[in-house]
């Protein structure tokens, strides 16, 4: 069964940048038929995709991020990553990484707040 | 523009049934759609995908409890046999020129 697990720093400071990266286990990001996608939860809130990644690279952002957002997939690791830049108290949420396009697995999620 | 349409909460009582509803918007009839489990204090789960004429595939180990039903722009989730663990937030999500898309949420009250 596919497993995905979110990690990365739980606080970062406003204007810096987030990063994390979420590993895949239980099949292989390279064997292709699947997009690899970032979504994230504000504090009480619904859920907003902000992008996703194919194992050759290609991505497509959530167009109010897109300025903002960096999706990479390193498959040697079986993993892909997320940066997100200038970040705002706006950006604190539970991150999630998932499976496209039917989102058919997820990650437990990790909180990342923007706080000095 | 692709807008999926949820109404804010419902609720049911212990061991009946309910049914969910996701409004797809204006000339998007014809689009499969995803619903995922939240429950309290965790992740998402993926319950099913959901096509344009009511078939259905699930996730694993969903129960059977839960299926699903489509007519014209509306995307069903009905669950039968209400259990306390039912009592979560329901989303249903979709693809819109590439972009993924998710309703504003049920939240479900099991009575």
């Amino acid at each position: 069964q596919v497993q995905l697990q979110e990690s990365g720093p739980g606080l970062v400071k406003p204007s810096q940048t987030l990063s994390l990266t979420c590993t895949v286990s239980g099949g292989s990001i390279s064997s292709g038929g699947y997009y690899w996608s970032w979504i994230r939860q504000h504090p009480g809130k619904g859920l907003e995709w902000i992008g996703y990644i194919y194992y050759s690279g290609s991505t497509y952002y959530n167009p109010s991020l897109k300025s903002r957002v960096t999706i990479s997939v390193d498959t040697s690791k079986n993993q892909f990553s997320l940066k997100l830049s200038s970040v705002t108290a706006a950006d604190t949420a539970v991150y999630y990484c998932a499976r496209s396009h039917d989102f058919d697995y997820w990650g437990q999620g990790t909180l990342v707040t923007v706080s000095s | 523009q692709l807008v999926l349409t949820q109404s804010p909460s419902a609720s049911a009582s212990l061991g009946a049934s309910v049914k969910l509803t996701c409004t797809l918007s204006s000339g998007h009839s014809s689009y499969a759609i995803a619903w995922h489990q939240q429950q309290p204090e965790k992740g998402p789960r993926y319950l099913m995908k959901l096509n344009s004429d009511g078939s259905h595939s699930k996730g694993d180990g969903i129960p059977d409890r839960f299926s699903g039903s489509s007519s014209g722009a509306e995307r069903y989730l009905t669950i039968s046999s209400l259990q306390s663990e039912d009592e979560a937030d329901y989303y249903c999500q979709t693809w819109g020129t590439g972009m993924g898309v998710f309703g504003g949420g049920t939240k479900l009250t099991v009575l």
